[in-house]
C-alpha cells in the first residue's frame, strides 16, 4: 500500500519556465513532508520541507505548498535550469514514537530542456 | 567536514555469499538509517539505529538481514546467503539528534548477487 504516491514518473519542462511536482499522500498522521533530489549513481539530496503546520514554504528557486485537506503537496521550481535536471522524491514522516523514519514516493524524473 | 560514507561502493556476491555493507555517519551524528532502492521502485525504510541499539527495524526481512551499529566503528548492514532478489542500491543516512529531519544520504553501496 502506498502511502506516499507520485502519479508523474516523469516531467519535461523547458528551461526558465516552470516545474510543478505532485505528490498525494493518505496517511492524516504525516506531520512533516520533505523533498529530495537525486542524481544517477547519488544518494538523495535533501531541497526543502515543510512542517503541516504550515501551507507554503520557500527556498530561492524552490516552494512547497501543502493542501492537507486534499492530503497533496506540491514542488514548483521556478525558473527551471537544465542543472534541476534529477529524479525528485516527496517523503513523509509521522509522529510515531518520534521515529523520523521516511515514507517515501517512487519518484518523478524531471527532464529540463535547454 | 565528510559526509556519509558508504563502502564500498559497487559489490558483487554469488548467490548465497555474504554481502556486508558499512556506513560512516557524519561526524557528531549518532542516528543511522538504513534504506532499499530496488530497480524501479522508491525507498524503503529497513532499519533505524543508535549507537549500540536498534530502535527500529520494521522494514527489514525476517531472515538473512541484520544490522549494528556498535560503540566504535561504522554501522553494518549484513546479509547472508544473497539471492538474486536481493540485488539493490542500499542507502545509509545518517542524523544527528533522534528527533531530526535532517538526514543526510551516503552515496549508497550496489549490491549485484550473480
Amino acid at each position: 500500500d502506498q502511502q506516499v504516491k507520485q502519479n508523474s514518473p516523469s516531467l519535461s519542462v523547458q528551461e526558465g519556465r516552470i516545474s510543478i511536482l505532485n505528490c498525494d499522500y493518505t496517511n492524516s498522521m504525516f506531520d512533516y513532508f520533505l523533498w529530495y533530489k537525486k542524481y544517477p549513481a547519488e544518494g538523495p539530496t535533501f531541497l526543502i520541507s515543510i512542517s503541516s503546520i504550515k501551507d507554503k514554504n520557500e527556498d530561492g528557486r524552490f516552494t512547497v505548498f501543502l493542501n492537507k485537506s486534499a492530503k497533496h503537496l506540491s514542488l514548483h521550481i521556478v525558473p527551471s535550469q537544465p542543472g534541476d535536471s534529477a529524479v525528485y522524491f516527496c517523503a513523509a514522516s509521522g509522529q510515531a514514537g518520534n521515529n523520523r523514519k521516511l515514507i517515501w514516493g517512487l519518484g518523478t524524473s524531471l527532464a529540463v530542456n535547454p | 567536514n565528510a559526509g556519509v560514507m558508504q563502502n564500498p561502493r559497487h559489490l558483487v556476491r554469488r548467490r548465497g555469499q555474504e554481502a556486508r555493507l558499512r556506513c560512516s555517519p557524519m561526524k557528531g551524528h549518532s542516528h543511522v538509517y538504513w534504506y532499499r532502492q530496488l530497480p524501479e521502485e522508491g525507498l524503503k525504510f529497513m532499519v533505524y539505529l543508535q549507537k549500540e541499539n536498534i530502535i527500529d527495524e520494521s522494514g527489514m526481512p525476517k531472515e538473512r538481514f541484520s544490522a549494528e551499529f556498535p560503540k566504535e566503528g561504522p554501522s553494518i548492514l549484513r546479509i547472508q546467503q544473497v539471492v538474486r532478489g536481493d540485488s539493490a542500491a542500499y542507502f545509509c543516512a545518517s542524523s544527528p539528534d533522534r528527533g531530526g529531519h535532517g538526514y543526510t544520504f551516503g552515496s549508497g553501496t550496489r549490491l549485484t548477487v550473480v
